[in-house]
């Protein structure tokens, strides 16, 4: 089983849609959660961070459940600027250090 | 542009050879990581440096990969004898020492191994 889970996609969505990504963490002690956006050939980006009392930032809301080890990402309004990768990325730390788990990404393709 | 840098950005091999790459991290950050990504996965961690120790390295870094931060500024990712399973792109990080940890990556070098 993967560190990181993701719905594989990829996602097709007219514009103005709402979509919602799915992630899921096997490793409880994680400690830092984020979304990236990467497009294509290009590197991740920081998209946000994800708390647990959940957190918006404009158009994208980020929940994340450490009960169930769960984390979200809605985007609503999609634009077709939207159309990328999102990458599930979890903290694990080690020793001191804090190197990140990725999941394999989900991609959304937003279509006029 | 104050971002990480890293050269080259594209890098073709034959099987066999050796191959080095170059990462310049933002200034003021002290962690330096290296990962890995093959199409249609995400990035894969490989090492990492805070300052100039090496304090992490991967399972996935096998004895023909090396990875130095001298001065503890820039780091060097060398390939050994290339292998067509190393081709991928390699992309580097930098961060700050702090809670979050948030990291930012360069643009990452492409390696083709033929």
């Amino acid at each position: 089983r993967k560190e990181v889970e993701q719905d594989p996609g990829p996602f097709n969505v007219p514009e103005g849609a709402t979509v919602a990504f799915n992630c899921t963490y096997s490793n409880s002690a994680s400690q830092s959660f984020f979304w990236y956006r990467q497009d294509c050939r290009k590197e991740p980006k920081l998209l946000m961070s994800v708390y647990s009392s959940g957190n918006e930032d404009g158009r994208f809301t980020a929940q994340l459940n450490r009960a169930s080890q769960y984390i979200s990402l809605l985007i609503r309004d999609s634009k077709l600027s939207d159309s990328a990768t999102y990458l599930c990325v979890v903290n694990s730390r080690s020793n001191q250090g804090g190197k990140l788990i990725f999941g394999q990404g989900t991609e959304l393709s937003v279509k006029p | 542009d104050t971002g990480v840098s890293q050269d080259p950005r594209h890098k073709i091999t034959k099987r066999g050879q050796n191959v080095t790459f170059r990462c310049d991290p933002i200034s003021e950050h002290n962690r330096l990581y290296w990962y890995r990504q093959t199409l249609g996965q995400g990035p894969e961690f490989l090492t990492y440096f805070q300052n100039e120790a090496q304090l992490e390295k991967s399972r996935l870094l096998s004895d023909r990969f090396s990875a130095e931060r001298p001065k503890g500024s820039f780091s060097t990712l060398e390939i050994q004898r290339t292998e067509q399973g190393d081709s991928a792109m390699y992309l580097c990080a930098s961060s700050l020492q702090i809670a979050k940890n948030i990291q930012y990556f360069g643009a990452g070098t492409r390696l083709s191994v033929l």
